[in-house]
């Protein structure tokens, strides 16, 4: 069975600081996708960032970059310039590619506050 | 466009009664899911929908719990009888291809609370 493993329950940053929040998952899927969630107090699950197991190089999206390392089985989200507006729950995400489940798989995720 | 949207907003219940969840998916999106999330958890994955294939019903904690959707539209999660644990937030998310290559859009939740 493939599970996601959020090390980090909370964490804090201060604004405009840099922020790494880890993440690791099991499978032995080789082709696959990882994604990050972001859930502010509003419940509302956003899209963060989102990569495939094939592409060697790592998914950024402006202030959002990962850290991908396969062999490892680690996904990484980096937040540069941490803004107030970035405090919210962050959930990594796993799912297998094809077949005929799409769900996610999710780990129980990580609360970051970012601090004036 | 118009995002997932789900109804109601919030529902309390009284243990032993039956509830009726909304979601209305994104248009034109052939796959839909529903998920739950109790406190302080992440997302378990309940149900899904992929156009006019069987459901697949394999996260269902249990036979009071069940889903409908009609078509690519809008799809209804039924609990009957519920009980305390059945408290959390369930959310939907729909998407254009099933298989993991699209990316999944959430719906804000439905917050369940059963007395």
């Amino acid at each position: 069975a493939q599970t996601v493993t959020q090390s980090q329950p909370e964490m804090s940053v201060q604004e405009a600081e840099t922020v790494t929040l880890s993440c690791t998952y099991d499978t032995s899927e080789s082709n696959y996708y990882l994604f990050w969630y972001k859930q502010p107090p509003s419940r509302q699950m956003i899209l963060v960032i989102r990569q495939e197991a094939y592409k060697q190089q790592n998914a950024t999206e402006n202030r959002f970059s990962v850290n991908f390392q396969k062999a490892a089985k680690s996904f990484s989200l980096k937040i540069s310039d941490s803004q107030l507006g970035d405090t919210a729950m962050y959930f990594c995400a796993f799912m297998p590619y094809g077949g005929s489940q799409g769900n996610l798989i999710f780990g129980k995720g990580t609360k970051l506050s970012v601090k004036p | 466009g118009a995002g997932v949207s789900q109804s109601p907003s919030n529902k309390v219940t009284e243990k032993g009664k039956d509830v009726e969840l909304r979601c209305d998916p994104i248009s034109g999106h052939t796959a839909l899911y529903w998920y739950r999330q109790r406190l302080g958890q992440g997302l378990e994955f309940l149900i899904y929908f992929q156009g006019n294939s069987a459901p697949d019903k394999s996260g269902l904690p249990s036979d009071r719990f069940s889903a409908e959707r009609t078509g690519e539209s809008v799809s209804t999660l039924t609990i009957q009888r519920t009980q305390q644990e059945d408290s959390a937030v369930y959310l939907c998310a729909s998407s254009t291809l099933a298989g993991g290559v699209d990316t999944q859009y959430f719906g804000p939740g439905t917050r369940l609370t059963v007395l």
